[in-house]
């Protein structure tokens, strides 16, 4: 079964340092990820993606690393913004389904 | 701009009650989705759905049924509610799966009492 897992339920980071994200994974069909951020009260927005032919993808403060012989994903954000401060989900499409972790609730103290 | 749009946002329901929220998108997209989110917990898959007329179970779908006679809509119901099934519900869809992204609705926060 394909699963993803977020073992950090939260996290606190200071404004203007980095914040790392990660996600662990197993028997994903494709190497294809997707974060996703979450504000309250509100659905997820897809953030950043990164598939199998990168091991690096990079959008302004948001980078996301892919290790596949350790099967383990990062999302970076540098500098870290209190806008920032959401939960974030990794996720893994595989076949019909998307595969969510349980998400990092992270806290961007100014 | 609609995107995905869910109906209704907020609903308390009695055990017992039964009750569909709806979910419609605009975009044209085969595929279409219902998550939950507990406090605390990930999404957890309800059920989806690949095309019009065809549906299948995802990780959680005891008391939910739906249906897809349109692409656009995709309907949840929920059959003699259960304080279990208090949560938020989320409807999603893409147009491409595997490397797609999804979009989702804004929520219908469920509270069964």
């Amino acid at each position: 079964d394909q699963q993803v897992k977020q073992n950090s339920p939260s996290l606190s980071v200071q404004e203007g340092r980095i914040s790392i994200l990660n996600c662990d994974y197993t028997n994903s069909m494709f190497d294809y990820f997707l974060w996703y951020k979450k504000y309250p009260a509100e659905g997820p927005t897809f953030l950043i993606s990164i598939s199998s032919i990168k091991d690096k993808n990079e959008d302004g403060r948001f980078t996301v690393f892919l290790n596949k012989s350790a099967k383990h994903l990062s999302l970076h954000i540098v500098p870290s913004q209190p806008g920032d401060s959401a939960v974030y989900f990794c996720a893994d499409p595989g076949g019909n389904q998307f595969y969510f972790g349980t998400g990092t609730s992270l806290t961007v103290i100014p | 701009n609609a995107g995905v749009t869910q109906t209704p946002k907020f609903r308390i329901l009695k055990i017992g009650q039964s009750m569909t929220l709806q979910c419609a998108q605009d975009m044209n997209h085969n595929y279409m989705y219902w998550y939950r989110q507990d406090p605390g917990m990930g999404l957890k898959l309800i059920y989806y759905s690949v095309g019009a007329g065809i549906t299948d179970k995802g990780e959680v779908p005891n008391g939910y049924n739906v249906s897809r006679s349109t692409t656009e809509d995709f309907p949840l119901r929920l059959e003699l509610a259960a304080p279990s099934q208090t949560s938020v519900y989320f409807c999603a869809s893409t147009g491409t799966i595997n490397t797609g992204e999804l979009f989702f609705g804004e929520g219908s926060r469920l509270t069964v009492l």
